[in-house]
């Protein structure tokens, strides 16, 4: 079974920290995504990566930047938190060359910015 | 631009009483379908999906979906609920090879 883990379930973290979300997954997935999810949006497009040291921003890419260093990790940083970054943030995979589609997901890590 | 709009935000029904959840896209190009599942404090995963070929689609734990091309809808159904199945339930498109598109999603609340 794939595997998406992600390294923390709850954060919380002031304003104007700098927050790192890390996404691990043990597949060998070219793809990897960034969400976030906020209710009655349902889950917006942040970055995604199709490949090592590749990033392309997707929807909602304001405040937050990535890295992807080595296949299995992808990395989402908000550089200055803010209040209004307060949300679920899913991380996702996917096998299919440059493919969005069938995304494994990790259990989503739930920031609260104070 | 693809679009996907969910028309129920909650969806109540009673134990072993049948349910819809109802998905409409919106599409210049041929689209893959999916539904996604997030049981409480959990991730997402594959409820079902639609490639090609037959347009009724099976899916896991008694779900099925039907593609319907015409009114660009991917109904989610299922006969029989059971308490286990309160969940939200998400319907995502993509453009054959291009990024998921997710709908608002549904909160199906399964009572005894």
């Amino acid at each position: 079974d794939v595997k998406v883990t992600q390294s923390s379930r709850y954060l919380v973290k002031r304003t104007g920290e700098k927050v790192f979300l890390e996404c691990v997954q043990d597949m060998d997935h070219e793809n990897m995504f960034w969400y976030r999810q906020d209710p009655g949006l349902g889950l917006r497009l942040i970055y995604f990566s199709y490949d090592v040291k590749m990033k392309e921003k997707g929807d909602i890419p304001e405040g937050y930047s990535v890295s992807r260093e080595k296949k299995e990790r992808f990395s989402l940083i908000l550089e200055s938190a803010s209040t209004n970054q307060t949300s679920m943030y899913l991380c996702a995979s996917s096998s299919v060359p440059r493919g969005a589609y069938e995304q494994y997901f990790g259990p989503g890590t739930r920031l609260t910015v104070t | 631009a693809q679009s996907v709009t969910q028309l129920d935000s909650q969806v109540p029904v009673f134990e072993e009483a049948p349910v819809e959840l109802r998905c409409n896209y919106s599409s210049s190009v041929s689209v893959y379908l999916f539904w996604y599942v997030q049981y409480p404090n959990q991730g997402l995963q594959l409820l079902l999906k639609y490639l090609s070929g037959s347009t009724l689609v099976k899916g896991i734990n008694g779900f099925e979906a039907e593609f319907n091309k015409s009114q660009t809808s991917f109904h989610l159904r299922k006969p029989s609920v059971h308490i286990s199945d309160t969940a939200e339930y998400f319907c995502a498109v993509t453009p054959r090879g291009g990024k998921l598109i997710f709908g608002q999603g549904t909160e199906l609340s399964v009572k005894p």
